[in-house]
C-alpha cells in the first residue's frame, strides 16, 4: 500500500490552462503538505494543513488554490497555468508536533507547462 | 529567516572515497533530520539527530548534530553507487516546522 500517492506523476499541459493535482495519504497523519522542488532541487514549501485547516501559505501566486476536503486528501488547484510553473511538485504527510515530524513524501508530480 | 545551507551542492567521486556533507545554520533547530532522495522519488527519511553533540550510525553513514544544534554533517566511508541520489537536510524549528536544506547532488562513479 502507498502512504501518499499523488497523481498524475506526469502533466503536460499549455499556458493559460487549469489544472490540478491530487494527494491522498493511509498514514492516519493530521498535516499535509505542499512542496515545490524546482530545476535547481531546492524544495519549497507551498502549503501545509493541519486537520482541513490552513496553517501555512508561503509566498505563492493566488492561482494556487489548495483544498483539503478531509485530512487524508490534500489537492493542488492552479489556474492559468505558467512556463515558470514548470516544476516537480510533492505532496507530503506527518503528525504534527515534537521533534521526530517526519516527513513522508509522494512520489511527486512533474509539470511541464509549454 | 531561517536558512538550512548545504554544502556541497553537488560531489561527484569514485566508489570506494570517503565524503562529508554540512549542513549549517544560524537559528537552533529541536532536532535534524537528513533525507535521501532519489531520481523520480519523493526524498525519505534517514535519521534524525535530537541531542546537541549527537553521533548516529547507520552503516557506512555517520551523521552527527553540532554541540550548538545549529548544523549538522553527514559523513559517509566507503562510497558504493548505490549512495547515489541527493541528500536533503531538515530542521525542526521551535513550531514544529521543516525548514529544509538545498540538497547536495552525489553521484559515486564506479
Amino acid at each position: 500500500d502507498t502512504a501518499v500517492s499523488q497523481t498524475p506523476k506526469y502533466l503536460v499541459t499549455q499556458m493559460g490552462n487549469d489544472k490540478s493535482i491530487k494527494c491522498e495519504q493511509n498514514l492516519g497523519h493530521d498535516t499535509m503538505y505542499w512542496y515545490k522542488q524546482d530545476s535547481k532541487k531546492f524544495l519549497k514549501i507551498m502549503f501545509s494543513y493541519n486537520n482541513k485547516e490552513l496553517i501555512i501559505n508561503e509566498t505563492v501566486p493566488n492561482r494556487f488554490s489548495p483544498k483539503s476536503p478531509d485530512k487524508a486528501h490534500l489537492n493542488l488547484h492552479i489556474n492559468s497555468l505558467e512556463l515558470g510553473d514548470s516544476a516537480v511538485y510533492f505532496c507530503a504527510s506527518s503528525h504534527r508536533g515534537g521533534w521526530n515530524t517526519e516527513a513522508f513524501f509522494g512520489q511527486g508530480t512533474r509539470l511541464t507547462v509549454v | 529567516t531561517q536558512l538550512l545551507e548545504q554544502s556541497p551542492q553537488f560531489l561527484s567521486i569514485q566508489e570506494g572515497e570517503n565524503l562529508t556533507v554540512y549542513c549549517n545554520s544560524s537559528s537552533v533547530f529541536s532536532s535534524l533530520q537528513w533525507y535521501r532522495q532519489e531520481p523520480g522519488e519523493g526524498p525519505v527519511l534517514l535519521v534524525t539527530v535530537v541531542t546537541g553533540g549527537e553521533v548516529k550510525k547507520l552503516k557506512r553513514l555517520t551523521f552527527q548534530f553540532g554541540d550548538a544544534r545549529k548544523d549538522s554533517s553527514l559523513h559517509i566511508t566507503a562510497a558504493q553507487t548505490g549512495d547515489t541520489g541527493l541528500y536533503l537536510c531538515a530542521g525542526v524549528d521551535s513550531n514544529y516546522q521543516l525548514i529544509w536544506g538545498a540538497g547536495t547532488k552525489l553521484i559515486i562513479k564506479p
